[in-house]
């Protein structure tokens, strides 16, 4: 069964302190793993898509990269802004149905 | 601008009410999705649909549950029978392609079931 598990459920930070949040899965066949954002009471925000083992990509403070087992969201010098609930979420190749994880709760403090 | 929109932004039911939620993309795409997020839960995928058709839907979606696109435009999720269950947030989402890349969701819908 797909499974998708994050650590830490959450992250204090002070403004500028660069840290990682963890997704570890296990996916009969990875078609995509997804990181998005999450604020209180809104629908997710797509972050990053990544797609095979030694991948990474970069926005602004945050960069995602991928092994065959798990998943990073680097994120250096965060702001307060940068407050939020992070996802990762994977999806195999055997269909459509895309699997979440609990999700890592990011405060980070001026 | 939201790439996708839906209404109500909440909604409260008796049990065992009919409640349909509805969802507008902005953009002409053939790939929707339902998720609900009960609160301090996981987002949990619910169904897809492509070309009016449900391509892939989880062991929650039960008989109780049912979506359509009426009118070409807008995408329906229907439950029947509502239960205190169902109370949560559900979210429709759109892809540009079969589900491989990013998904759009919109602000949601908070159900509460009374």
């Amino acid at each position: 069964e797909d499974q998708v598990t994050q650590s830490p459920e959450a992250l204090r930070l002070q403004e500028g302190e660069s840290s990682s949040l963890n997704c570890s899965y296990t996916v009969s066949g990875l078609r995509g793993l997804f990181w998005y954002r999450q604020d209180p009471g809104k629908g997710p925000e797509f972050l990053f898509t990544l797609y095979s083992a030694g991948e990474e990509k970069e926005k602004e403070r945050l960069k995602a990269t991928l092994t065959k087992k798990e998943s990073f969201l680097h994120i250096t010098a965060p702001k307060p802004e940068d407050s939020a609930t992070y996802l990762c979420a994977v999806l195999n190749t055997g269909g459509f149905k895309t699997i979440f994880g609990a999700g890592t709760r990011l405060f980070v403090k001026a | 601008e939201p790439e996708v929109t839906q209404t109500p932004s909440h909604q409260v039911t008796q049990m065992g009410q009919e409640v349909i939620l509805r969802c507008v993309p902005i953009s002409n795409h053939l790939y929707f999705y339902w998720y609900r997020q009960i609160l301090g839960q996981k987002v949990e995928f619910l169904v897809s649909f492509y070309n009016n058709e449900i391509s892939e839907k989880s062991e929650i979606f039960d008989d109780q549950f049912s979506v359509e696109r009426p009118d070409g435009s807008n995408f329906t999720l229907k439950i029947r029978s509502t239960k205190l269950e169902d109370s949560a947030m559900y979210f429709c989402a759109r892809t540009r392609t079969g589900g491989n890349t990013e998904a759009f969701f919109g602000q949601g819908t908070r159900l509460t079931v009374v």
